[in-house]
C-alpha cells in the first residue's frame, strides 16, 4: 500500500526566505505527482504537476524536484510572502489501470509566512 | 463550468439521518473521484467513476456510504444512517481523462457534522 509522508508537519518562516518542503513515498510505482494547495475552509488547487518521466516543474516562484527511484519530491518556494500561508499537499498517482489514477495523499505541511 | 463545484458547501446532520452530497464536475470531465478528508489530515480516496461507470469503490469506509453518476456527469454521494465518525470534508474531484497524466480539479467541498 502507497503511503506519502509530508516533512515537516509545520513551518513558520520569516517575509522573504526561501524553503523547501518534504514529501516522500514508499511505492516508486507512480504515474505522476502533484503538488496543492489548501486555504482554510477550502478546496484544493493543483500547484504543479510532475509525469514520472520528469524530474522537475517550474511555475513563478514554484519549483518542485522528482526523484521517483528514491521515493522524493521537494517543493521549493522562493522569496515567501504572506500570501503562501496555507496548507500544501504532496499526492502521488498510480498508473492509470488502477482506479483511473487515484491520488494518495501525504498529511501536509501548514506554513505560515510571518510579515 | 469554470470549476467543479459541490453543494451543500455546509451540511450538519443528526445522527442517523441520511445525507445526499452533490459534485458537478468539469464539463467533458471523464473521470471522477470522490475524497474524504478528516480534520487535520490529507484526502483518502473513497471512489472513482469513468463516465456513469463506477470502476473503484474500494475506498468506501462501509455499505452505508453509497455513490452514483447516473448520466456521467453530476455525481451524487450518500451517506444512509450518518454516524459522528462520518464528519468531515468530503471533496470531489474531476479529469479529463482516464488515461493518466492529467491534473485533477477539486471542488470546494463539503463540510459533514454529524451531530
Amino acid at each position: 500500500k502507497q503511503e506519502v509522508t509530508q516533512i515537516p508537519a509545520a513551518l513558520s518562516v520569516p517575509e522573504g526566505e526561501n524553503l523547501v518542503l518534504n514529501c516522500s513515498f514508499t511505492d516508486s510505482a507512480i504515474y505522476n505527482l502533484q503538488w496543492f494547495r489548501q486555504d482554510p475552509g477550502k478546496g484544493l488547487t493543483s500547484l504543479l504537476l510532475i509525469q514520472s518521466s520528469q524530474r522537475e516543474q517550474t511555475s513563478g516562484r514554484l519549483n518542485a524536484s522528482l526523484d521517483k527511484s528514491s521515493g522524493r519530491s521537494t517543493l521549493y518556494i522562493a522569496a515567501s510572502q504572506p500570501g503562501d500561508s496555507a496548507t500544501y499537499l504532496c499526492a502521488v498517482s498510480a498508473p492509470p489501470e488502477t482506479s483511473g489514477s487515484r491520488l494518495t495523499f501525504g498529511e501536509g505541511t501548514q506554513l505560515t509566512v510571518n510579515p | 463550468g469554470a470549476g467543479v463545484s459541490q453543494s451543500p458547501r455546509y451540511k450538519v446532520a443528526k445522527r442517523g439521518q441520511d445525507v445526499a452530497l452533490r459534485c458537478d464536475p468539469i464539463s467533458g470531465h471523464v473521470s471522477l473521484f470522490w475524497y474524504q478528508q478528516a480534520l487535520g489530515q490529507g484526502p483518502e480516496f473513497l471512489t472513482y467513476f469513468q463516465n456513469e461507470a463506477q470502476l473503484d469503490k474500494s475506498g468506501l469506509p462501509s455499505d452505508r456510504f453509497f455513490a452514483e453518476r447516473p448520466e456521467g456527469s453530476v455525481s451524487t454521494l450518500k451517506i444512509q444512517r450518518t454516524q459522528q465518525e462520518d464528519s468531515a470534508v468530503y471533496l470531489c474531484a474531476s479529469t479529463q481523462s482516464p488515461g493518466g497524466g492529467y491534473e485533477q480539479y477539486f471542488g470546494p467541498g463539503t463540510r459533514l457534522t454529524v451531530t
